[in-house]
C-alpha cells in the first residue's frame, strides 16, 4: 500500500503570511502514459466533511480561491496558502489515487493562527 | 444539488451489526462510483471502501475486508455499507463519498456515527 506522510503535523502561521504544508508519498505517484500525478489536497474544517480544493497535484477545483496552489511532481508534493486568512483555519490531507482502491490519506497537518 | 445523506449509524455491541444507507441526489448516481470514508474521533481519514458506477468493481481496507460489504441500488440512487463483526476500533463517522475524477471526491454527506461498545 501507499504510504502518505504529512509534515508537519501542525502549524501556526501569522494573518496574511504564507502557510507551506508538505505531503510525501512512499511510491510516485505519476502516471508517465498521461503525465498526471494522482495526488488531491482536501481541507476539513471542525464539524464539516472534507471539501476538495486541489487535484492532480495542481489543479485548483471551481470556486477555490487563487491563494490556494498544489506543487510537486512524483513522490513530493506541496499545498501552499499564500496568504493566510482566518477562514483558511482548518486541517488539510493529501490523498493519493494512483493505486486502486481504497485511496489512502495522509493523517493530516492541523493549521492554526498564530 | 447534489445531496448525500447517510443514515443507519448508532451504538452496537462489539460482534455486532448495522448496515449504513446514503440516499443520492441531484446528480446521475449511476454514472458515478461511490465510497464510504471513516473518521475516528479526533482522528483522520480513512477509505473504507469502494464501488464502481455498475457495481463491477468493489475494493475495501485491509481493516475492513470480510466484515463489510459494499453495495449499491442504481434504481433506488442507494449507497450501502453493511458492517458485520463490528469492533470497537471501527468507531467513527462514516462519510458516504461521491467519486468525480479517478478517486477524488467531490460530495461528500454529513455522515453517520458508528460506536461500537460494551
Amino acid at each position: 500500500d501507499i504510504v502518505m506522510t504529512q509534515s508537519p503535523d501542525s502549524l501556526a502561521v501569522s494573518l496574511g503570511e504564507r502557510a507551506t504544508i508538505n505531503c510525501k508519498s512512499s511510491q510516485s505517484l505519476l502516471y508517465n502514459s498521461n503525465n498526471k500525478n494522482y495526488l488531491a489536497w482536501y481541507q476539513q474544517k471542525p464539524g464539516q466533511p472534507p471539501k476538495v480544493l486541489i487535484y492532480w497535484a495542481s489543479t485548483r477545483e471551481s470556486g477555490v480561491p487563487d491563494r490556494f496552489s498544489g506543487s510537486g511532481s512524483g513522490t513530493d508534493f506541496t499545498l501552499t496558502i499564500s496568504s493566510l486568512q482566518a477562514e483558511d483555519v482548518a486541517v488539510y490531507y493529501c490523498q493519493q489515487y494512483y493505486t486502486n482502491p481504497p485511496y489512502t490519506f495522509g493523517q493530516g497537518t492541523k493549521l492554526e493562527i498564530k | 444539488e447534489v445531496q448525500l445523506v447517510e443514515s443507519g449509524g448508532g451504538l452496537v455491541q462489539p460482534g455486532g451489526s448495522l448496515r449504513l444507507s446514503c440516499a443520492a441526489s441531484g446528480f446521475t448516481f449511476s454514472s458515478y462510483a461511490m465510497s464510504w470514508v471513516r473518521q475516528a474521533p479526533g482522528k483522520g481519514l480513512e477509505w473504507v471502501s469502494y464501488v464502481s458506477d455498475n457495481s463491477g468493481g468493489t475494493y475495501y481496507a485491509d481493516s475492513v475486508r470480510g466484515r463489510f460489504t459494499i453495495s449499491r441500488d442504481n434504481s433506488k440512487n442507494t449507497l450501502y455499507l453493511q458492517m458485520n463483526s463490528l469492533r470497537v476500533e471501527d468507531t467513527a463517522l462514516y462519510y458516504c463519498a461521491k467519486d468525480w475524477v479517478s478517486g477524488v471526491v467531490d460530495y461528500w454527506g454529513q455522515g453517520t456515527l458508528v460506536t461500537v461498545s460494551s
